[in-house]
């Protein structure tokens, strides 16, 4: 079991540019969330998907956008690139229900120049 | 809605010592209660968590935690650290239903040989 993969690992963005960032979640796993920790801080929810469509949002603006594929995978898209969307991308999944337990990829180390 | 606060931003102590990482949360409703680790440049992993029955929940690596519902605590605590487990350390509070995980800023534990 490949646990969840991230990719890319890394890349380097310019300011207004548009990126996407892609999930595969864990074998078995249905729903997907999406997380954006700055440097020294603690994740913070953007969003998270279940069944392809959006469920909930955390207080990001609509320039973050992403998908769910019929796979369960996941896209997170960022338009209109600003120097404060540099940030470590967490993606999370887990099995719907209750009190299950989320699990991290190694997140996509965005840099916005 | 629910909220998590780590009250040390750093906490250094001796290898070999005893260290606690206190956690408080704020909900009106019950709640699932996780501790994750973070290793420079990595995801998360979890350490632990309390969905229900015993408040003393132990973990991976010898960590264990005490929930305190009372006190709205869930403190973590190993009796002797070693210098691996030098890392960025994130307590997370999640409700009932499919909902996402909220964290606090988290707690640099740094041991010091």
């Amino acid at each position: 079991d490949a646990g969840v993969t991230q990719s890319p690992t890394h890349l380097i963005k310019t300011r207004g540019q548009q990126v996407t960032l892609r999930c595969s979640p864990k074998s078995g796993h249905d729903t997907v969330s999406w997380y954006q920790q700055a440097l020294g801080q603690g994740p913070q929810f953007i969003f998270q998907y279940y069944e392809e469509e959006e469920r909930q949002r955390g207080n990001f603006p609509d320039r973050f956008s992403g998908h769910q594929f019929p796979n369960y995978s996941s896209e997170l898209n960022v338009n209109a690139l600003l120097l404060g969307d540099s940030a470590l991308y967490l993606c999370a999944s887990r099995l719907a229900g209750e009190g299950t337990e989320a699990f991290f990829g190694q997140g996509t180390r965005l840099t916005v120049v | 809605a629910q909220s998590v606060t780590q009250l040390d931003s750093q906490v250094p102590v001796f290898e070999e010592a005893p260290v606690e990482l206190r956690c408080n949360y704020s909900s009106s409703v019950s709640v699932y209660l996780f501790w994750y680790v973070q290793y420079p440049n990595q995801g998360l992993q979890l350490l632990l968590k309390y969905l229900s029955g015993s408040t003393l929940v132990k973990g991976i690596n010898g960590f264990e935690a005490e929930f305190n519902k009372s006190q709205t605590s869930f403190h973590l605590r190993k009796p002797s650290v070693h210098i691996s487990d030098t890392a960025e350390y994130f307590c997370a509070v999640r409700v009932s239903g499919n909902t996402p995980l909220v964290f606090g800023k988290g707690t640099r534990l740094s041991v010091i040989a």
